[in-house]
C-alpha cells in the first residue's frame, strides 16, 4: 500500500523559511516522479512543483519560482520542499503526491501538512 | 499558463440523479485531463486519468469523456458517498493547473 506522510508544517512569519518533508513507503520511490500541491483555506487546489526520478528535472508554478526548491533523497525515500521568503498567500495545506507518469496524473496523495504564514 | 474552467461551480442533486460536470481548457490539451474527488478535510483522490480512464478501485458509475478543450465527468447514479468537490486538472504542460472545483451538494 502506498503511504505518503508529510511533516514540517507550522506557523512562520512573513519572510521566513520552512522545510517540508514527505516520507514515502509501499512503492519504489526512486522510480516515481513526485509533486507538491497546495490548498489555501477554503480554496481550490494549486500544483506547486514536481521532480523527476533522479532529481535532474524540476518544474515550478510561477508564483513560487526562485523562492521554493523541491528535492528528493531516494536513499531515504523522502521528498522535500524548501520554502523561503514566505508570504501570507503561501498559507495552505501542502500535499505531496506520487505521479503516475505514464498518464501524467497524481495517483496517490498524503494527508497534507498545514503551513501558516502570519505575523 | 493553461486555464481550466469548470461549470457549474456548485450543484444540488438527489441520490440516484445523473450528474454531469464540465471542464474547459483555454487551449487544446488533447486528452491530458484528470479528475479528482475531494471530501472535506481529506486529500484529493484520483478518479479519472487521461480523460476517460477509470482509476483502479473507482466505481463504474463515474465516467469521463472529451478531448481537445472540452471535457465532462459524469456520475450515472449519484450515491451518498459522492457528495464532495470535484476538480479537473490538465497535465499537457507545466505548470499543471486545476479547475476551480465543482461542489456537489445534497438537494
Amino acid at each position: 500500500e502506498v503511504q505518503l506522510v508529510e511533516s514540517g508544517g507550522g506557523l512562520v512569519q512573513p519572510g521566513g523559511s520552512l522545510r517540508l518533508s514527505c516520507a514515502a513507503s509501499g512503492f519504489t520511490f526512486s522510480s516515481s516522479w513526485m509533486s507538491w500541491v497546495r490548498q489555501a483555506p477554503g480554496k481550490g487546489l494549486e500544483w506547486v512543483a514536481n521532480i523527476k526520478l533522479d532529481g535532474s528535472e524540476k518544474y515550478y508554478v510561477g508564483s513560487v519560482k526562485g523562492r521554493f526548491t523541491i528535492s528528493r533523497d531516494n536513499a531515504k525515500n523522502s521528498l522535500f520542499l524548501e520554502m523561503n521568503s514566505l508570504r501570507v498567500e503561501d498559507t495552505a495545506v501542502y500535499y505531496c503526491a506520487k505521479e503516475a507518469r505514464e498518464w501524467l496524473s497524481m495517483s496517490d496523495w498524503g494527508q497534507g501538512t498545514l503551513v501558516t504564514v502570519s505575523s | 499558463d493553461i486555464q481550466m474552467t469548470q461549470s457549474p461551480s456548485s450543484l444540488s442533486a438527489s441520490v440516484g440523479d445523473r450528474v454531469t460536470i464540465t471542464c474547459r481548457a483555454s487551449q487544446s490539451i488533447s486528452t491530458y485531463l484528470n479528475w479528482y474527488q475531494q471530501k472535506p478535510g481529506k486529500a484529493p483522490k484520483l478518479l479519472i486519468y487521461a480523460a476517460s480512464n477509470l482509476q483502479s478501485g473507482v466505481p463504474s458509475r463515474f465516467s469521463g469523456s472529451g478531448s481537445g478543450t472540452d471535457f465532462t465527468l459524469t456520475i450515472s447514479s449519484l450515491q451518498p458517498e459522492d457528495f464532495a468537490t470535484y476538480y479537473c486538472q490538465q497535465s499537457y504542460g507545466t505548470p499543471w493547473t486545476f479547475g476551480q472545483g465543482t461542489k456537489v451538494e445534497i438537494k
